[in-house]
């Protein structure tokens, strides 16, 4: 597509339950990043993800964090029982390397609210 | 590991006045160095990128930054702001082996 999508673009869960939130980058690049903004907060590496290589997972706040990129392209940022503390915007990027670098795209993020 | 220091978190400053927004980063490689802006309740948008050759950058709605090697500075300038660059901005660095690393951000208010 012509930009980097998330969905859903809101989200509200109840304290316990699991999330899932999905970002399709842009068709191509091979580098995606997951971030989080909290209110007031700067962005929070979470998970980045090149190519077919292992994934930099050091960012993950905790083993409740998971993410996958299936096939290269989309990817899913899974949350298990949640809690307030992870409402945040989870922002997607997706950018291309391999000889081929010119930045960062972003999608509008994924504002997630615990109640 | 690399880091981004935005020294500024607020910056007022009235419209048409020029502007200065500082960044300063530490790393130990060669590094691409981004400014991002973020309108109240938007996206990100990468405003303007250094990635190599010339170290003075532009953006198309006057905004311009430049790399300074030996100060490990990218300060982000525009000489007559306008009430629609109220925003915050934000610096990042890119050392091609780790993760994009971003600065606290730096609340621009323009005022009338």
């Amino acid at each position: 597509g012509a930009g980097v999508s998330q969905s859903p673009s809101n989200k509200v869960t109840e304290k316990g339950k699991d999330v899932e939130l999905r970002c399709d980058p842009i068709s191509g690049h091979t580098a995606l990043y997951w971030y989080r903004q909290s209110l007031g907060q700067g962005l929070e590496f979470l998970i980045y993800f090149q190519g077919n290589s292992a994934p930099d997972k050091s960012g993950l706040p905790s083993d409740r964090f998971s993410a996958e990129r299936t096939g290269g392209s989309v990817s899913t940022l899974t949350i298990q029982r949640t809690q307030q503390e992870d409402s945040a915007v989870y922002l997607c990027a997706s950018g291309y390397r391999d000889g081929a670098f010119y930045g960062y795209t972003f999608g509008s993020g994924t504002r997630l609210t615990v109640v | 590991a690399q880091s981004v220091t935005q020294l500024d978190s607020q910056v007022p400053v009235f419209e048409e006045a020029p502007v200065e927004l500082r960044c300063n980063y530490s790393s130990s490689v060669s590094v691409y160095l981004f400014w991002y802006v973020q309108y109240p309740n938007q996206g990100l948008q990468l405003l303007l990128k250094y990635l190599s050759g010339s170290t003075l950058v532009e953006s198309i709605n006057g905004f311009e930054a430049e790399f300074n090697k030996s100060q490990t500075s990218f300060h982000l300038r525009k000489p007559s702001v306008h009430i629609s660059d109220t925003a915050e901005y934000f610096c990042a660095v890119d050392s091609g082996n780790t993760p994009l690393v971003f600065g606290k951000g730096t609340r621009l208010s323009v005022i009338a």
